[in-house]
């Protein structure tokens, strides 16, 4: 089955500073990437997903980047403030007998100092 | 629109005991997912539904069982709880095959067995 690892565990940067926050995944199968925010506290909530067929994409501070051939994919926040401190959680989805499941990485703890 | 709800937000068991989490959403989704969080673990899958009256095992189901009687409702019974059960779960929810990909969460119970 898929397998993702996600990488740093915890990340601490200044405000201002950009981060970056890397999975891999196992499955060349799988065509869906999200990326979820969890607050302390909080539900985990979609901050931005990308789809095989695209190579990078963009919101506002936050994008994400895909590189099939590589099977890894990342996630770059610039101008960091301290509300985007929360941990940061990646997924996988559409590899056979997925079903559209989900399969997450394990989390970056994301810190960000004023 | 209340969008994902679970009930409790928070239970005490002692080990050998019983109980039933309700996960609703007022979204019309057909897929329901039960996940539980544990530290450094990220979310993993114990069950899911692709539609009422439908269930399946995810990544860690023993332990659990589950019921979709009704399209609104997803229902995680423990049992016998055992203290490896203590954790934050997690319901979510979204649109069948055709629909958007996002999951939807609701606010997670958090259960303690002593």
């Amino acid at each position: 089955g898929e397998n993702v690892e996600q990488h740093p565990s915890t990340l601490s940067v200044q405000e201002g500073d950009s981060a970056v926050i890397k999975c891999t995944y196992s499955d060349s199968a799988s065509n869906y990437f999200p990326w979820y925010k969890q607050e302390l506290g909080k539900r985990p909530q979609l901050i931005i997903d990308i789809r095989s067929n695209v190579g990078e994409k963009k919101d506002q501070r936050i994008a994400v980047t895909l590189n099939k051939t590589a099977k890894h994919f990342s996630l770059h926040i610039t101008e960091t403030q301290p509300e985007d401190s929360a941990v940061y959680f990646c997924a996988a989805s559409g590899f056979p007998g997925s079903q559209g499941n989900l399969i997450f990485g394990k989390g970056t703890k994301l810190s960000v100092k004023p | 629109n209340a969008g994902v709800t679970q009930t409790p937000k928070f239970r005490v068991l002692k080990t050998g005991q019983s109980m039933t989490l309700l996960c609703a959403q007022d979204m019309n989704h057909e897929y329901m997912y039960w996940y539980r969080q544990d530290p450094g673990m990220g979310l993993r899958l114990i069950h899911y539904s692709v539609g009422e009256g439908t269930t399946a095992k995810g990544e860690v189901p023993d332990g659990y069982n589950v019921s979709r009687l009704k399209k609104q409702n997803f229902l995680l019974g423990l049992e016998s709880a055992a203290p490896s059960q203590t954790s934050v779960y997690f319901c979510a929810s979204k649109s069948g095959t055709g629909g958007p990909n996002e999951q939807f969460f609701g606010p997670g119970t958090r259960l303690t067995v002593l």
